[in-house]
């Protein structure tokens, strides 16, 4: 049962243009969402964050967009830099359902061609 | 401030033997949360301590797997009698008291 799906396994997105990578969930429980970034190797790296409350949420080139009623989140990046070339994943949790464990998608590759 | 730690950073045991693998969290974080990732999947929790408990352990295998956070020293993970379906990156994640959870680099047990 995947509750955190990321239908899209790769992305190939031009240095400079913008990176759009899609979550959809299935729990109506989950009010937190999170997205982390990874690269070959190491540990995700956290990136941005958006509660249930908000519908969008904003760090510098990197944005968060929340359509809870599609149970559907995106994270836009603009512009686009080769460095951003790595492994996106999705994340939830549900403050009443265990305690603060995430919940993450299969992940999407991003790769940034300059 | 440092980030969280884990050692070792590859492990590498025969079937049937035990694993250990050691998380320490970031200064100041109670939280501690074990993940595995097989290969071209995400990561699935396993557990959720803090000092001396299991807050949730729903996401750890019946048999072989256990987990503690002592009051001191880093928070373990322990496979008893590993067979090769246990190859896998595992990584530690700590948090304060938000949502927000800081990963670990992980350790990548490699099983033969």
């Amino acid at each position: 049962d995947q509750q955190v799906k990321q239908n899209s396994p790769s992305l190939s997105v031009q240095e400079g243009r913008i990176s759009i990578l899609n979550c959809d969930y299935t729990n109506s429980m989950f009010d937190y969402f999170l997205w982390y970034k990874k690269y070959p190797a190491e540990g995700p790296t956290f990136l941005i964050s958006i509660s249930s409350i908000k519908d969008k949420n904003e760090d510098g080139r990197f944005t968060v967009f929340l359509n809870k009623s599609a149970k559907h989140l995106s994270l836009h990046i603009v512009p686009s830099q080769p460095g951003d070339s790595a492994v996106y994943f999705c994340a939830a949790s549900a403050e009443g359902q265990g305690a603060q464990k995430l919940v993450f998608g299969q992940g999407t590759r991003l790769t940034i061609n300059p | 401030n440092a980030g969280v730690m884990q050692n070792p950073r590859h492990l590498v045991r025969r079937r049937g033997q035990e694993a250990r693998l050691r998380c320490s969290p970031m200064k100041g974080h109670s939280h501690v949360y074990w993940y595995r990732q097989l290969p071209e999947e995400g990561l699935k929790f396993m557990v959720y301590l803090q000092k001396e408990n299991i807050i949730d352990e729903s996401g750890m295998p019946k048999e072989r797997f256990s987990a503690e956070f002592p009051k001191e020293g880093p928070s373990i993970l322990r496979i008893q009698q590993v067979v090769r379906g246990d190859s896998a990156a595992y990584f530690c994640a700590s948090s304060p008291t938000t949502y927000e959870q800081y990963f670990g680099p992980g350790t990548r047990l490699t099983v033969t």
